[in-house]
């Protein structure tokens, strides 16, 4: 069964430093997803990409994030200047349709972990 | 404003109770999906069913069921003959039609004891 994968499993970094989180979606799926979720707390979502452009983003998703879709398999997603605050579980999430239509599967997830 | 509230924090039972998970949602919009994920200890987030807000009826699956009320706003779940397996914390979610994202609840951790 096809599934959502998303490299590395757990990341630590230092506080300043960039990170770059990887996804794999699922190949057939057109939409991608971002979402986070603090130790304890509940799933956040980040932002939504389509087409090769971000079709939504929460105010979590400031200028400190970005995505990307380097290939045709690779979602990415980048954080410029990590900050303590940004330590938690990322997840990817892909759909075969928008807005709801469709369900989203999720990846595994990767730990990052800020010091 | 979406929002969803999961008002039990934690529930624990022993093997072969039922027990249902509560979840009460808020939208403005006619047009909306509700969700439930499962989040078993190994962390990973398992789609478990999708509703959309013009069909009311109740799904089954296994031991699984799905009680959608719109005059209520709810959406509650249901194991029935529960097993240890079913250990998790389990979120509902909320779509609403002309947005991308889904809205959490906090989630429910369930307990079940052998």
């Amino acid at each position: 069964e096809p599934e959502v994968t998303q490299t590395p499993s757990h990341q630590v970094t230092q506080m300043g430093q960039e990170v770059i989180l990887r996804c794999v979606p699922i190949s057939n799926h057109l939409y991608f997803y971002w979402y986070r979720q603090i130790l304890g707390q509940k799933v956040e979502f980040l932002v939504s990409f389509y087409n090769n452009e971000i079709s939504e983003k929460s105010e979590i998703f400031d200028d400190q994030f970005s995505v990307e879709r380097p290939d045709g398999s690779n979602f990415t997603l980048k954080i410029r200047s990590t900050k303590l605050e940004d330590s938690a579980m990322y997840f990817c999430a892909s759909s075969a349709g928008p807005k709801g239509a469709r369900e989203q599967y999720f990846g595994p997830g990767t730990r990052l972990t800020v010091t | 404003a979406q929002k969803v509230t999961q008002a039990q924090t934690e529930i624990s039972v022993v093997e072969k109770e039922d027990v249902t998970l509560d979840c009460v949602y808020e939208t403005r919009d006619t047009t909306y999906y509700l969700f439930w994920y499962k989040q078993p200890p190994s962390g990973e987030l398992v789609f478990l069913i999708r509703r959309n807000s013009f069909d009311e009826q109740n799904e089954i699956s296994g031991r699984y069921s799905w009680n959608f009320q719109k005059s209520t706003s709810s959406f509650n779940f249901t194991i029935t003959a529960s097993q240890v397996v079913d250990s998790a914390v389990y979120f509902c979610a909320l779509s609403e039609g002309g947005s991308e994202k889904l809205v959490f609840g906090k989630g429910t951790k369930l307990t079940v004891n052998p």
